[in-house]
């Protein structure tokens, strides 16, 4: 049962232009949604997070939404950067437990120079 | 180093064998966490520390899984009777207390310890 869902396993887009990630969860419990990127061999990497009260948030090109009513939330970037290529993986937590992340299976961003 | 430091990078052992992976993590750094990566999956939770306890291992598949943090740092996850299906990238992660600071959700990740198990 998966309750953080990551269904496009691969994302291809141009420098310059806005790439769109994709998250669902099922878990209504979980209230505090984050975002990682991964290199090869390297560790994931924290990128951006928000809570649950709120709706967007944003850092430099990388904005998140969530939209509580669907259980859904997204990663846009703004433009894109060949850096950016990356696994990219949603993890959701419940506030105030002891921070235990549930992962998504995670998207290969690839940026085309 | 500044990071979260795991040995060794990779591992490969023989079914049936004992396994021990070590994580280091950032100093000052209360929490520490295990994670374990299969191949096309996310990080699935393991167990969590809370200085020398483990206050949630409800992630450990089985009791060929057990992991310490003796002195409230350094930790290490021991595997027994190894089998093939234990093949995974095992990452260490740690962070602050939980309930403090304005990162409340951020963990710090290793690069993990690759364990093949032939």
């Amino acid at each position: 049962d998966q309750q953080v869902k990551q269904n496009s396993p691969s994302l291809s887009v141009q420098e310059g232009r806005i790439s769109i990630l994709n998250c669902d969860y099922t878990n209504s419990m979980f209230d505090y949604f984050l975002w990682y990127k991964k290199y090869p061999a390297e560790g994931p990497t924290f990128l951006i997070s928000i809570s649950s009260i709120k709706d967007k948030n944003e850092d430099g090109r990388f904005t998140v939404f969530l939209n509580k009513s669907a259980k859904h939330l997204s990663l846009h970037i703004v433009p894109s950067q060949p850096g950016d290529s990356a696994v990219y993986f949603c993890a959701a937590s419940v506030l105030g437990s002891a921070r235990q992340l549930t992962f998504g299976s995670g998207t290969q961003l690839t940026v085309l120079p | 180093g500044a990071g979260v430091s795991q040995t060794p990078s990779n591992k490969v052992t023989e079914k049936g064998k004992y396994v021990e992976l070590r994580c280091d993590p950032i100093s000052g750094h209360t929490a520490l966490y295990w994670y374990r990566q299969s191949l096309g999956q996310g990080p699935e939770f393991l167990i969590y520390f809370q200085g020398t306890g483990a206050a949630d291992d409800s992630g450990l598949p089985n009791d060929r899984f057990f992991a310490v943090r003796p002195e409230g740092s350094v930790s290490t996850l021991k595997i027994q009777r190894t089998e093939r299906g234990d093949s995974a990238v095992y990452l260490c992660a740690s962070s602050t207390q939980p309930g403090q600071g304005a990162s409340t959700g951020e963990l710090f990740f290793g690069e993990g310890s690759r364990l093949t198990v032939l």
